[in-house]
């Protein structure tokens, strides 16, 4: 079974600033990543994903996340903190199933942004 | 591309009446559709896995007649919330999946607001 955990469940950070949010997974098998966000009262956006190949990927709004498996890391980075990027955000991982996928959410990360 | 629309995105009901809520795929078709629910400050908790045309696999503890989930076609599920209570009040949310051909990616509704009176 799959796992993730997000270290931190508040980052803050002032606007501009680089915004580092911390994710690491345990999976038995090559695992694929993803990053999603959310708004209040709204559902999930994914912001990017890892499957296989390049392990930097970047993701919309100017996010990027890099897959480092020798650390079981899936961290998700941003060079320049905006106001609107304020919101929810969590971690999922999921393993290739012929049946579909299942994903394994982290706890969530909330992002506030002050100006 | 990849939308998938829920409906309603609020609603209020009595105690003890049925809350149908819709689920979506308008521009792929979903062989896989998921249900989760989540309460305030926390994760998202998967309910249910349903396929096109067989029966949904319900997670450890979520009572499947409770919550009944039907996938009629490639781009519809619903999930009936039965004689609700108010302890059923949570934010549910549906995902869709294209399947293998998408690397088993999941593209989620906007969510339902639930509130039980």
């Amino acid at each position: 079974a799959q796992s993730v955990t997000q270290l931190g469940s508040h980052v803050s950070v002032s606007e501009g600033a680089l915004v580092l949010l911390r994710c690491n997974y345990s999976s038995s098998v090559p695992p694929y990543l993803f990053w999603y966000v959310q708004y209040p009262n709204q559902g999930l956006q994914l912001l990017l994903k890892y499957t296989t190949g390049a392990t930097l990927v970047k993701g919309i709004n100017g996010f990027e996340a890099e897959f480092k498996k020798s650390e079981t890391s899936f961290h998700l980075t941003k060079p320049s903190a905006h106001m609107s990027d304020a919101a929810e955000y969590f971690c999922a991982v999921s393993v290739y199933e012929t049946s579909g996928s299942r994903l394994t959410f982290g706890e969530g990360t909330q992002l506030t942004v002050n100006p | 591309g990849a939308v998938v629309s829920q409906h309603p995105s609020w609603v209020i009901c009595k105690s003890g009446t049925s809350v149908k809520i819709e689920c979506r795929s308008l521009d792929f078709q979903a062989t896989t559709m998921f249900w989760y629910r989540q309460f305030p400050k926390q994760s998202l908790m998967l309910m249910a896995t349903s396929n096109e045309g067989s029966k949904a696999t319900y997670e450890q503890g979520v009572e499947k007649d409770k919550f009944l989930i039907n996938h009629a076609s490639l781009t519809l599920s619903t999930l009936t919330v039965t004689s609700a209570h108010p302890e059923d009040s949570s934010f549910y949310i549906c995902s869709a999946s294209p399947g293998l051909a998408a690397k088993n990616i999941q593209y989620f509704g906007a969510g339902t607001r639930l509130s039980v009176l």
